[in-house]
C-alpha cells in the first residue's frame, strides 16, 4: 500500500543508547519531515528535507541527526538517548503543489 | 515565526449535538493554508479539513465546517451531529504557501474532544 512507513512502532531504550527510527515513502514525495509529539505540546518539527541530499533543522533538532540519501528514505538518528526524548515520533511527506501531508503511524519511544 | 493557539485543552459534546473548537494563529504572511487534523486513539493523523487563506468561502466537509476569519486570524472547527467516532484529539495547523515554510506544518497544542452517548 502506498504511504509512509515507520519502523519500529514501539521501542524502549536505555539512557545513552543510540538508535535509528526508519521512515520510508513510496509516493516519490520530495518533502519529508520528522515531528515529535509530547502531551500538551502538540507536534513539533525536528528536522525536514526538501530533497535527496538536502536537510535542515526544525524547532527542536538537538540530540537528533538526519540524512537523506534517497528520495524514499529519511531516517532519524538518536545519538545518545535521554529521558527527555521519550515521545511519539511521526514522519510525514508531501510534494510541491500539494496541500496536505501524509503521516506515518508513529513510533512510541521510551527512554529509561 | 508563526504560532498556532488552541485555547481549549479539553471539550465534551453530547452525541448528535454540535461543538465548535477554537484556533487562533499569528502570522505576517498573506498567503497560507490552515488545517484541522484528527488523531484518534490509534495515533493516526487524519486530515479533516483545510482552508486556503485566499478563499473567502469557508470550507465544508460533510459534518465538518470551519469559520475562517482572516482579519481576526481565527480558524474554528464546527462538528455537527457529533458521533462517538468523533472522539479524538484535534489539532489546528498552519502552513505557509511560499518559501521554506511551505514544507512545514506548525501545530497547536491540541483539543481533546469527548463525545457523551
Amino acid at each position: 500500500n502506498a504511504g509512509v512507513t515507520q519502523t519500529p512502532k514501539f521501542q524502549v531504550l536505555k539512557t545513552g543508547q543510540s538508535m535509528t527510527l526508519q521512515c520510508a515513502q513510496d509516493m516519490n514525495h520530495e518533502y519529508m519531515s520528522w515531528y515529535r509529539q509530547d502531551p500538551g505540546m502538540g507536534l513539533r518539527l525536528i528536522h525536514y528535507s526538501v530533497g535527496a541530499g538536502i536537510t535542515d533543522q526544525g524547532e527542536v533538532p538537538n540530540g537528533y541527526n538526519v540524512s537523506r540519501s534517497t528520495t524514499e528514505d529519511f531516517p532519524l538518528r538518536l545519538l545518545s538517548a535521554a529521558p527527555s526524548q521519550t515521545s511519539v515520533y511521526f514522519c510525514a511527506s508531501t510534494y510541491q503543489g500539494s496541500y496536505g501531508y501524509t503521516f506515518g503511524s508513529g513510533t512510541r519511544l521510551t527512554v529509561v | 515565526a508563526q504560532t498556532v493557539t488552541q485555547s481549549q485543552p479539553e471539550m465534551s459534546v453530547q452525541e448528535a449535538e454540535t461543538v465548535t473548537l477554537s484556533c487562533t494563529y499569528d502570522t505576517s504572511e498573506s498567503d497560507y493554508y490552515l488545517f484541522w487534523y484528527k488523531q484518534p486513539p490509534s495515533r493516526q493523523m487524519i486530515l479533516v479539513i483545510r482552508q486556503e487563506a485566499y478563499k473567502q468561502q469557508n470550507a465544508t466537509e460533510n459534518r465538518f465546517s470551519v469559520n475562517f476569519q482572516k482579519a481576526a486570524k481565527s480558524f474554528s472547527l464546527k462538528i455537527s451531529d457529533s458521533q462517538l467516532g468523533d472522539a479524538a484529539m484535534y489539532f489546528c495547523a498552519y502552513r505557509s504557501a511560499l518559501g521554506a515554510g511551505s514544507y512545514q506544518l506548525t501545530f497547536g497544542k491540541g483539543t481533546k474532544l469527548s463525545v457523551i452517548p
